[in-house]
């Protein structure tokens, strides 16, 4: 039972554009949440997260959006650089103290130069 | 410091081999955890250890042992391991008594022949 889902296996956008990355989960209990950004032979590179008291959070050409009712997040990326070609993975979490994460299984972005 | 560095970063064993798989943190973190992520998948919990306890084990096999022997060490040993868990091993820490998120390590990718 997946309980957090990227359906979409790959993305490809041009430079300069926005990029748009979307993540769905189903335990209502999950209430943290993370993005991380995984290149090849490498480990995961935080880029931001979000917790349920708030429904937009943003760093730099990052912006995550999280809408509780739908459980659903998305990851945009304003403008898109070809430095930002990875792996993206959503995680999610209950902030109960067991510090586990569940992982989706990730979303492949190509910015095309 | 801000990294968890993780040693070696490939390893070739044989079934009937014995290694160890090391992870170190310098940032004061006391929650630390050992991910297995197969190709086109996303990181799967195996162990997590906080105050340097094991607190949670996700059913993980016995031939996967880790130990933690200070609050900046994580050994993962391996011993009579099959094909099928050839993977990237990451290791990650965070502070405790928050779902903030984790650092990850680069990985050490294990090929069993």
């Amino acid at each position: 039972d997946q309980q957090v889902k990227q359906n979409s296996p790959s993305l490809s956008v041009q430079e300069g554009r926005i990029s748009i990355l979307n993540c769905d989960y189903t335990n209502s209990m999950f209430d943290y949440f993370l993005w991380y950004k995984k290149y090849p032979a490498e480990g995961p590179t935080f880029l931001i997260s979000i917790s349920s008291i708030k429904d937009k959070n943003e760093d730099g050409r990052f912006t995550v959006f999280l809408n509780k009712s739908a459980k659903h997040l998305s990851l945009h990326i304003v403008p898109s650089q070809p430095g930002d070609s990875a792996v993206y993975f959503c995680a999610a979490s209950a902030a109960s103290g067991t510090y586990k994460y569940i992982f989706g299984t990730g979303t492949r972005l190509k910015v095309l130069a | 410091d801000t990294e968890v560095t993780q040693t070696p970063k490939h390893l070739v064993m044989g079934m009937t081999n014995k290694k160890s798989l090391k992870c170190e943190q310098h940032m004061g973190h006391r929650a630390m955890y050992w991910y297995k992520q197969k190709a086109k998948k996303p990181p799967e919990l195996m162990f997590v250890y906080s105050y340097e306890k094991l607190s949670i084990n996700e059913s993980v096999p016995s031939r996967f042992s880790p130990e933690c022997p200070n609050s900046s060490l994580l050994n993962l040993h391996l011993h009579a391991l099959q094909p099928e868990d050839s993977a990237l091993y990451l290791c990650a820490s965070s502070p405790t008594g928050t779902a903030k998120g984790y650092t990850f390590g680069s990985g050490t990718r294990l090929t069993v022949v």
